[in-house]
């Protein structure tokens, strides 16, 4: 099964309201890292946050990690109709060599 | 962005054709991998490499072959394809060392076949 599961799988939001996705995973680990997806496009890295940080931001995002709890949440504050995208967590793998991504949040941000 | 470079970005193929997906990368970067993903779906790493002459199959059984002659270039290879194939075919790079560093990815090759 997969290392990181996101919830929820869909998303719908008015432009200018805060996104908030949930990502949980099974095992300990080094980091956990978001990214971003456009349709028919490649992933873009958004942020990486380490087992010993809390808390990180990156302009409009927020990232919090939860290590007790197995659990990710990614922030899109004042989201946009640009920020509709399919969002993935992703967690390490065994040995810390591989990444294992979930499933994805499609987002939809209506104008 | 990140100069990783997939071709062709679109194939529609009939049956039984050898296929090479390419990725060049211009980073430097040792390790790369590839992933096949399904439209909306999760990713599945395929295969990867630490470095020239190193290549590793991943976690989704594949039918196809990798090579890593050049640190820049990691094509992948379909010796007989099957409609079964038919999915979007993801590279990526990253630095090397331990741990799972930032991937960087390429638009993806989406591979039809008839």
């Amino acid at each position: 099964s997969q290392q990181g599961e996101e919830d929820p799988q869909a998303l719908s939001i008015q432009e200018g309201e805060n996104a908030t996705m949930n990502c949980s995973y099974k095992t300990s680990i080094n980091n956990l890292q978001w990214y971003r997806q456009n349709s028919g496009r490649g992933l873009v890295h958004l942020i990486l946050i380490r087992s010993n940080e809390r808390e990180k931001h990156s302009g409009r995002l927020r990232v919090t990690l939860d290590t007790s709890k197995k659990s990710s949440s990614l922030l899109i504050t004042a989201s946009r109709a640009a920020d509709t995208a399919s969002y993935f967590c992703a967690t390490d793998g065994a040995g810390g060599f591989k990444t294992i991504f979930g499933a994805g949040t499609r987002l939809f941000v209506k104008a | 962005e990140a100069d990783i470079y997939q071709t062709p970005r679109y194939l529609v193929i009939g049956t039984g054709k050898k296929i090479t997906l390419e990725c060049s990368q211009t980073m430097g970067h040792d390790k790369m991998y590839w992933y096949q993903q399904d439209p909306g779906m999760e990713l599945h790493l395929i295969h990867y490499s630490y470095g020239v002459n190193s290549t590793e199959k991943g976690d989704l059984s594949s039918e196809s072959t990798v090579s890593r002659i050049r640190t820049e270039h990691f094509p992948l290879t379909l010796e007989s394809a099957r409609p079964s194939h038919t999915s979007q075919y993801l590279c990526a790079s990253s630095e090397g060392g331990g741990g799972n560093q930032p991937q960087h990815f390429g638009d993806g090759t989406r591979l039809s076949i008839l």
